[in-house]
């Protein structure tokens, strides 16, 4: 199995600031045929399900607003949340697609400070 | 919109056969390159990708799990389900059905259903 392991495990920062969260994978999940990144970024709130934000490692996916980003390639990934709102209170996840089994990184949990 | 919706018995013994029906609206299961997936939460904890299926009928599982788990697919009812035998306390989880693609791994999910195994 693919191993998905993300950093920090949680973080708390002031409305505005940057988010930073990092996911690296213990072999790659670039499909070289199409020089795609089969990875993906969930947002889950409390009592909700994972909502899907980012595939492709960088793709957004349509309606998420545009401070959610992503970034890397190969086995070291990035979400990246511009300017920190109430409501992305949440836990982050990142996951592979690459191969099954489909696995999740452990989840970081953002807050406000 | 497409729509999923879990549904079963939300307390099992042990030893026994957890059974989970998805059911799919706004949208033919049969429609699309679509795959249909269950994945499971314990409370408090993270995400666990239990399998998935293709209307085709083929299946993945996860390795952990493969030898207790049956997924499957009913066209006509617009459904798939879940069967995990033989489960234990560390079964009971929140269990959500997905819907997933290639390109975009899993759009749209259930809200999810709370199996909890007690006796």
């Amino acid at each position: 199995d693919i191993v998905m392991t993300q950093s920090p495990d949680s973080l708390a920062l002031s409305l505005g600031e940057r988010a930073t969260i990092n996911c690296k994978s213990s072999q790659t999940v670039l499909y070289s045929s199409n020089n795609k990144n089969y990875l993906a970024w969930y947002q889950q709130k409390p009592g909700q399900p994972p909502k899907l934000l980012i595939y492709w490692a960088s793709t957004r996916e349509s309606g998420v607003p545009d401070r959610f980003s992503g970034s890397g390639s190969g086995t070291d990934f990035t979400l990246t949340i511009s300017g920190l709102q109430a409501e992305d209170v949440a836990v982050y996840y990142c996951q592979q697609y690459y191969t099954t089994p489909h696995t999740f990184g452990q989840g970081t949990k953002v807050e406000i400070k | 919109q497409v729509q999923l919706q879990e549904s079963g018995p939300g307390l099992v013994k042990p030893s026994q056969t957890l059974s989970l029906t998805c059911t799919v609206s706004g949208g033919s299961i049969s429609s699309g390159s679509y795959y249909w997936s269950w994945i499971r939460q314990p409370a408090g904890k993270g995400l666990e990708w239990i399998g998935r299926i293709y209307t085709s009928g083929s299946t993945n599982y996860n390795p952990s799990l493969k030898s207790r788990v049956t997924i499957s697919v009913d066209t006509s009812k617009n459904q798939f389900s879940l069967m995990l035998t033989s489960v234990t306390a560390a079964d009971t989880a929140v269990y959500h059905c997905a819907r997933g693609t290639v390109m975009a791994s899993m759009d749209f999910w259930g809200r999810g259903t709370t199996v909890t195994v007690s006796s």
